[in-house]
């Protein structure tokens, strides 16, 4: 089983501040996903990266996937509190079918 | 929108009973999932299906079967419910996205405790 190691498991900081959330693993993966889940619901899909090196930009995120594709990063600048909520990385082992492999999560707070 | 929609929101069962848990999306994907969600433990892969009538044992099957008997619908069954399978329930479904990678669409989870 491919293992993917998130951090900071927590993280609560203050409106305006910037942060970034790791995810490592040993294992290549053929894609890397970052997922936001709010309490009470399913996860759902930020962003996909596929290619070494690649960076996306969701407005104030930005995504990045290491260029051996067994890592990959989340950074917020000028946090919100709408930020607030659980970031997952997972990573997809084959292109397809198969099941995600998921990180245990970053718990993000950001106050007022 | 994909909607991926979870039978029951929250359940609570008694140790030893049958437990179904249905997933029913509207997007005529072919993948279906099924993960538990734990305090510390992350998502973890129960069991996934590529296609009517199959299936595939994720990381943690043990104590839990499946059943794809149409291509829309994904149920998980707990033969026989014990404690420890008292978790959050996710079921997703997926697309692939230019053959490169899946999109998993995920519904609003099932809450079990089993007492």
């Amino acid at each position: 089983t491919q293992l993917l190691e998130q951090s900071p498991q927590f993280l609560s900081i203050q409106e305006g501040e910037n942060l970034t959330v790791y995810c490592n693993s040993s294992s290549v993966f053929s894609s890397l996903q970052w997922y936001r889940q709010e309490p009470g619901e399913g996860p759902v899909l930020l962003v996909t990266v596929v290619t070494g090196g690649e960076v996306k930009k969701l407005k104030r995120l930005t995504f990045q996937f290491g260029d051996a594709r067994k890592d990959s990063s989340l950074h917020i600048t000028a946090a919100q509190p709408g930020d607030t909520g659980l970031y997952l990385c997972a990573g997809e082992p084959g292109g397809g079918a198969d099941g995600l492999t998921f990180g245990k999560g970053t718990h993000l707070i950001i106050q007022p | 929108d994909v909607k991926v929609t979870q039978s029951s929101r929250y359940l609570v069962k008694r140790t030893g009973e049958k437990v179904f848990l249905e997933c029913v999306q509207d997007m005529d994907h072919e993948n279906m999932f099924w993960y538990r969600q734990d305090p510390g433990l992350g998502l973890r892969l129960i069991y996934f299906s590529y296609d009517v009538k199959m299936k595939e044992k994720g990381d943690i099957p043990e104590g839990y079967s499946v059943s794809r008997e149409k291509k829309e619908r994904f149920s998980l069954i707990l033969e026989s419910a014990s404690t420890n399978q008292t978790s959050m329930y996710l079921c997703a479904s997926s697309s692939i996205a230019g053959a490169l990678f899946s999109i998993q669409y995920f519904g609003a989870g099932t809450r079990l405790s089993v007492l």
